[in-house]
């Protein structure tokens, strides 16, 4: 059984660019959550996804978005990037209410 | 609006001792709790869970106390061990939220001294 593997593990991006944190969640779960976590914070939830279709959404831009894919494997988009968006972004996987298996995290610097 | 609250960034424990770590929340909506545990460069690793309709849960070495009157819960490690030297994060949840979102505090490094 392989766990929750996210890449890359480490990003640096420019002002306004974008990217694409990728996320394979755990066999057998279908429910992917994603979360940020800022330098002293605990993790923020972003979004989830349920059989590919968006299940909820924390207070995040609409500059933040997402996809779920047939695989239940799932993808983190952020347009426009700001220096604050400066954080570990942590990916888990679910299966109904049994609880989180989080993913190491890709740790995104933007300057 | 910090809904999860860990007041103590940082704790430490001599080893072979109780470490208590401890959690307010202001939401009585919340009606689930667990707490992570973080070693640095990997995601956060699942500890022990409590309801809201119970006080109380064991697992081994972890037990977690639960106040509904005071939206307090804390867990205990007995008896600390080096290997619990982590980040430890207090999240709660509503089971009746049509989502699996967690809300977390923002974490108490614990560190054994042995």
């Amino acid at each position: 059984e392989t766990g929750v593997t996210q890449s890359p593990t480490h990003l640096i991006k420019t002002r306004g660019q974008q990217v694409t944190l990728r996320c394979s969640s755990q066999s057998g779960h279908n429910t992917v959550s994603w979360y940020q976590q800022a330098l002293g914070q605990g993790p923020q939830f972003i979004f989830q996804y349920y059989r590919e279709e968006e299940n909820g959404r924390g207070n995040f831009p609409p500059r933040f978005s997402g996809l779920q894919f047939p695989n239940y494997s799932s993808e983190l988009n952020v347009n426009a990037l700001e220096l604050d968006d400066s954080a570990l972004y942590l990916c888990a996987s679910s299966l109904g209410s049994n609880g989180y298996t989080f993913g190491s995290g890709t740790r995104l610097t933007v300057v | 609006d910090q809904q999860v609250k860990q007041n103590s960034p940082s704790l430490s424990v001599q080893e072979g001792r109780i470490s208590i770590l401890n959690c307010d929340y202001t939401n009585s909506m919340f009606d689930y709790f667990l707490w992570y545990k973080k070693y640095p460069a990997e995601g956060p690793t699942f500890l022990i869970s409590i309801s809201s309709i119970k006080d109380k849960n064991e697992d081994g070495r972890f037990t977690v106390f639960l106040n509904k009157s005071a939206k307090h819960l804390s867990l205990h490690i007995v008896p600390s061990q080096p290997g619990d030297s982590a980040v430890y994060f207090c999240a709660a949840g509503r089971s009746g939220a049509g989502n699996e979102k967690l809300t977390f505090g923002t974490g108490t490094r614990l560190t054994i001294i042995p």
